[in-house]
């Protein structure tokens, strides 16, 4: 059975570029989730995917985007980066209709200067 | 404000000794709770979870106790070992999950030989 994996693991970016993160889920898992770990924080709910479809939000402005396709894979995507983007980008997935156990990938480090 | 709070940043016990962390939430809506373990450079690794129709849940060394009056949870490690040292984050859910995971700030357990 294989994990979650993302890529890239490390990325520099400038401020107000944009920049896509990659998720691969789980065998067998049809919902993901994206987290933004600052420094020093717990992770934070950016959103959730299932069907292709985003079903759920957190806190976090438009400019944060993602995709889900159908081989449950995902993207996320951030447009006009600022300096507080930095951090760490985890993808966790789980299955849909079961317990709420989301599995982690290894997170990609962003850092904007 | 934090719905989920680990009030104690780090934690030292013994080897061989037990090792209680704690979480304190304040959603009456969440219902799933989760611990997950964080080595530095990877991704969370789920370790022990417990539905709020339950009070306890073991799994090897470890068990969760959740006290659903005092909206309060906790983590015993027993025995603890050199292995077990890394940050551990509490973590709630609400029914259907669609609001995803919310964290705990973390503890960082040290493991003294």
């Amino acid at each position: 059975e294989t994990g979650v994996t993302q890529s890239p693991t490390h990325l520099i970016k400038t401020r107000g570029q944009q920049v896509t993160l990659r998720c691969s889920s789980q065998s067998g898992h049809n919902t993901v989730s994206w987290y933004q770990q600052a420094l020093g924080q717990g992770p934070q709910f950016i959103f959730q995917y299932y069907r292709e479809e985003e079903n759920g939000r957190g806190n976090f402005p438009p400019r944060f985007s993602g995709l889900q396709f159908p081989n449950y894979s995902s993207e996320l995507n951030v447009n006009a980066l600022e300096l507080d983007d930095s951090a760490l980008y985890l993808c966790a997935s789980r299955v849909r209709g079961g317990v709420e156990t989301q599995y982690f990938g290894p997170g990609t480090r962003l850092l904007v200067l | 404000d934090q719905q989920v709070k680990q009030n104690s940043p780090s934690l030292s016990v013994q080897e061989g000794r037990i090792s209680i962390l704690n979480c304190d939430y304040t959603n009456s809506m969440f219902d799933y709770f989760l611990w997950y373990k964080k080595y530095p450079a990877e991704g969370p690794t789920f370790l022990i979870s417990i539905s709020s129709i339950k009070d306890k849940n073991e799994d090897g060394r470890f068990t969760v106790f959740l006290n659903k009056s005092a909206k309060h949870l906790s983590l015993h490690i027993v025995p603890s070992q050199p292995g077990d040292s890394a940050v551990y984050f509490c973590a709630a859910s609400a029914e259907g999950g669609a609001d995803g995971l919310t964290f705990g700030k973390g503890t960082h357990l040290i493991i003294q030989p």
